[in-house]
């Protein structure tokens, strides 16, 4: 199986800021990464696929990059609501791995 | 608008049986692959389980594979998961969610199941 790997586990912020979130995998799997943003008590939320493209309807405030092994989620301009922990997955082969998450936190 | 609402969680003892459904509206569900992915409390996201559009393929997680078995009635607009011989470590909340691409789109609100004497 790909493990993948985040980093930091968590991470404080305060307003405006701009955070970057690491995420790597044990095996190259090309551009097959995806972010995912949660709050307490509710469902993830797709952020980002294909390691770069936005889903519809997400900010430009995030963006992701990377191919390979490394990849990077960024946040600019921080707002209270982005404030959530964050997930990466890769969905290069089967079984799909998610990364332990990364908490960001007002700081 | 693409909604997901799964049910039948609840409180079962350790090698017990439960169903797990989730019911799709707001897109052509029989044109995807839908997937399973759950969260033990306080713990990260873990996949579980993905079917294709037409029920030719199925993937399981090593950790439910030969427990768990997800199928769908494309004529009900329905997903389920059954999940037998349920362990203290299946406790968590069960979201299904839409594939597209890969990866997961849409996500449900998600339902508790959790098992426990």
């Amino acid at each position: 199986d790909i493990q993948m790997t985040q980093s930091p586990s968590s991470l404080s912020a305060s307003v405006g800021d701009r955070v970057t979130i690491t995420c790597r995998a044990s095996q190259g799997i090309s551009n097959y990464l995806a972010w995912f943003q949660q709050k307490p008590g509710k469902a993830p939320k797709s952020l980002i696929y294909a390691a770069s493209s936005l889903q519809s309807g997400v900010p430009s405030k995030f963006s992701g990059s990377g191919s390979g092994t490394d990849f990077t989620l960024t946040i600019s301009g921080l707002q209270p609501e982005d404030f959530a922990t964050y997930y990466c997955q890769q969905y290069n082969s089967y079984p799909r791995t998610f990364g332990q998450g990364t908490r960001l936190e007002i700081k | 608008e693409v909604q997901l609402l799964e049910s039948g969680g609840g409180l079962v003892q350790p090698g017990e049986s439960l169903r797990l459904s989730c019911a799709a509206s707001g897109f052509t569900f029989s044109t995807y692959a839908m997937s399973w992915v759950r969260q033990a409390p306080g713990k990260g996201l873990e996949w579980v389980s993905v079917i294709s559009a037409n029920s030719g393929a199925t993937f399981y997680a090593d950790s439910v594979k030969g427990r768990f078995s997800i199928s769908r009635d494309n004529s009900k607009n329905t997903l389920h998961l059954q999940m037998d011989s349920l362990r203290s470590e299946d406790t968590a909340v069960y979201y299904c969610a839409r594939k597209t691409g890969g990866t997961q789109d849409y996500w449900g609100q998600g339902t508790l199941v959790t098992v426990s004497s």
